[in-house]
């Protein structure tokens, strides 16, 4: 069976700190695809960054980074010196290219940024 | 700009009602998904389909019903005999590849509140 923990339920940091959000995925699949969302309090998921299972290369994008670990089944997301515009919940989910097509989320991490 | 709409944005049932949730894209995209997502939970599959035509069950499909008559539109019925239904209902589209290999993101709309009156 497939799934997707995020053990951090919610996580509050000072503006300008650096916060690192966990995601840890179960699988026996070997091709999977994992991805993060960035809900805000409009509502809308808002896509992030997708990662395909062959390619463990560690992204960097701005102020936002993603270190993904095979051999201990994480994809941690790192937002570094964080501003109130990323208070949000975030979600990891998996996708396996067999089966039904779902997509597999985890229960998300409220992250909150105070000035 | 190409996107999802779903409308309307609040919503409310009364007892024993049935209410309908739209949900419309304009991504040319095959998939439609429908989510459930209840305060401090994730996202729940209701109901996904692939192409026109076809939809299956998602996780917790009772109480609620689809129709994919139109590529473009994936309604939502919410029933009677869902007797939970206050939750916030979000809509999800993507490219479907029939070979299974796709590992393209899902597009979401901005999603419908539904509350109980």
């Amino acid at each position: 069976a497939q799934k997707v923990t995020q053990a951090q339920t919610e996580i509050s940091v000072v503006e300008k700190e650096d916060v690192t959000l966990d995601c840890v995925y179960e699988t026996r699949d070997t091709t999977y695809y994992l991805f993060w969302y960035k809900q805000p309090p409009s509502g809308e998921l808002v896509f992030l960054i997708r990662r395909n299972s062959f390619d463990e290369q560690n992204e960097i994008s701005g102020r936002y980074s993603w270190n993904f670990q095979k051999s201990t089944s994480s994809f941690n997301f790192t937002i570094t010196a964080s501003q109130v515009v990323d208070s949000a919940v975030y979600f990891c989910a998996l996708r396996i290219p067999s089966g039904t097509y779902k997509y597999i989320f985890g229960t998300g991490t409220r992250l909150k940024v105070l000035a | 700009d190409g996107g999802i709409t779903q409308s309307p944005k609040y919503l409310f049932r009364k007892e024993g009602q049935n209410v309908t949730l739209s949900c419309e894209q304009n991504l040319n995209h095959d998939a439609m998904y429908w989510y459930r997502q209840d305060p401090g939970q994730g996202l729940r599959l209701i109901y996904y389909s692939q192409i026109v035509n076809d939809f299956q069950k998602g996780d917790i499909a009772e109480g609620y019903s689809v129709s994919r008559e139109k590529k473009e539109s994936f309604p939502l019925t919410v029933t009677s005999a869902q007797k939970n239904p206050t939750a916030f209902y979000l809509c999800a589209s993507s490219i479907f590849h029939s070979g299974g290999g796709s590992n393209q993101p899902q597009h979401f709309g901005d999603g419908t509140r539904l509350s109980i009156l």
